[in-house]
């Protein structure tokens, strides 16, 4: 059974980076063939996809969050990380990570996510 | 972008009733690419369909999937008490990756 545990802060001022973990058991990050997700979902409202990454290629982000958002992987440790900058109150929610499966045939979809992490932006 | 839209915004129905769940798209999406997801409240969303109609491991049948082209469904055939909860639809696409419906709401009438 895979299953991912997000670590990290959960308040954190504005205009600082938040740096959240995502540590992966049941399945091998480094010989996966899977990419590894970050999606948040502000209070009250819905699933807003940050980016991803692939252990051997590079990550792939949402063009709004872009110039903001570095996700990386560490194979050794069975993490992986977002670092998010220049924060703001905007960027208050709960922040998931999770498993993207799948491929062109039988399409692309997040089968196991972790249990999500309240991240609040204050002062 | 493909933008989704899920219609109705809340479905407010009895247990053993049937749901009918609609997701439209901006554009039209591969049937492949689109999927659904249950989400209690305090709990992370849960995978159910895949390829609009392909069931994740050990979602019941009673939750089926079809569509394509812009208008896809997600049908819950008789509600059980577990069922009421927030429904999205995703589609994959080349950018911005994924994007998510804003969510039908299935509450106890």
């Amino acid at each position: 059974q895979v299953q991912l545990q997000v670590s990290g802060p959960r308040l954190v001022k504005p205009s600082q980076t938040l740096s959240l973990t995502c540590t992966v058991s049941g399945d091998s990050i480094s010989s996966s063939n899977d990419y590894w997700t970050w999606i948040r979902q502000p209070a009250g409202q819905g699933l807003e996809w940050i980016g991803r990454i692939y252990t051997s290629g590079s990550p792939d982000y949402n063009p709004s969050l872009k110039s903001r958002v570095t996700i990386s992987v560490d194979t050794s440790k069975n993490q992986f990380s977002l670092n998010l900058s220049s924060l703001t109150a905007a960027d208050t929610a709960v922040y998931y990570c999770a498993r993207e499966a799948g491929d062109f045939w039988s399409g692309y979809y997040l089968d196991y996510w972790g249990q999500g992490t309240l991240v609040t932006v204050s002062s | 972008e493909i933008v989704l839209t899920q219609s109705p915004g809340t479905l407010s129905l009895s247990p053993g009733e049937r749901a009918t769940l609609s997701c439209r798209a901006s554009q039209s999406v591969s049937s492949r690419y689109l999927a659904w997801y249950q989400q209690r409240p305090g709990q992370a969303p849960r995978l159910l369909l895949y390829g609009a109609s392909s069931r994740a491991t050990d979602i019941p049948d009673r939750f089926s999937g079809s569509g394509s082209g812009t208008d896809f469904t997600l049908t819950i055939s008789r509600l059980e008490p577990e069922d009421f909860a927030v429904y999205y639809c995703q589609q994959y696409g080349s950018s911005p990756g994924f994007t998510f419906g804003p969510g039908t709401k299935v509450d106890i009438k």
